[in-house]
């Protein structure tokens, strides 16, 4: 059972390169996220889907873009990657319908250093 | 808009004591749910507990448990019997009614002495 799987687990990036990370989930959840956690500091929303089809910004969105491929697949894209952009970063999904029977469950992160 | 703050960069507590862990958020829902999260350094994100805020009753699992104190916005997280394997990073969090924007507080490093 794998859960939430995410490619690449590390990456180093030049800035003004292009990446995107992937996400898959297995547990056919409707809703998948993206945040990223800086040193010393909790998780920040970036983007989310709450269903297939459909993307929402979340706290910092700004040099992100995202797409949900279908319902298991959420990547995020840094077009041109800036070093504010290093972090680790998480893909969530849940089945929002039920948010405490069925919270976010994570992924294991990127860890990702631009240069 | 929601923020949850945790007041305690880290904490120590000997092996098989106990430690509390403070919380406390601000929400303008009516209803939310609220969850600690344990963090290791294998930076996996584990659920430890959860709470609804509709229910009085405070959450309990297993050496896990919380102290909800809805009118002052305060959701501590007690350890009990503290073990070496309890040493982690924990995040308090805040999900609205909806389920799907989840604020974090920005952690406190547990230690745990032997």
């Amino acid at each position: 059972n794998a859960g939430v799987t995410q490619t690449p687990k590390f990456q180093v990036l030049k800035t003004g390169q292009s990446m995107t990370l992937q996400c898959a989930q297995d547990m056919n959840h409707n809703s998948m996220y993206w945040y990223r956690q800086d040193p010393g500091m909790g998780l920040r929303l970036i983007y989310y889907s709450a269903s297939e089809g459909t993307t929402d910004k979340g706290e910092v969105p700004n040099g992100y873009n995202v797409s949900r491929l279908n319902k298991r697949e959420f990547s995020l894209r840094l077009e041109s990657a800036a070093p504010s952009q290093t972090s680790v970063y998480f893909c969530a999904s849940s089945e929002p319908l039920d948010p405490y029977n069925q919270p976010q469950h994570f992924g294991d992160g990127t860890r990702l250093s631009i240069l | 808009a929601q923020t949850v703050t945790q007041s305690q960069p880290e904490m120590s507590v000997q092996e098989a004591e106990t430690v509390t862990l403070s919380c406390t958020y601000d929400t303008s829902e009516s209803d939310y749910y609220l969850f600690w999260y344990k963090q290791p350094p294998s930076r996996q994100m584990i659920l430890v507990i959860r709470q609804e805020a509709y229910k009085q009753q405070n959450a309990t699992e297993n050496r896990f448990s919380v102290n909800f104190q809805k009118a002052a916005k305060s959701f501590s997280l007690k350890i009990s019997d503290s073990q070496l394997g309890d040493a982690a990073m924990y995040f308090c969090a805040c999900s609205n009614n909806a389920g799907n924007m989840l604020t974090f507080g920005g952690g406190t490093r547990l230690m745990v002495k032997p």
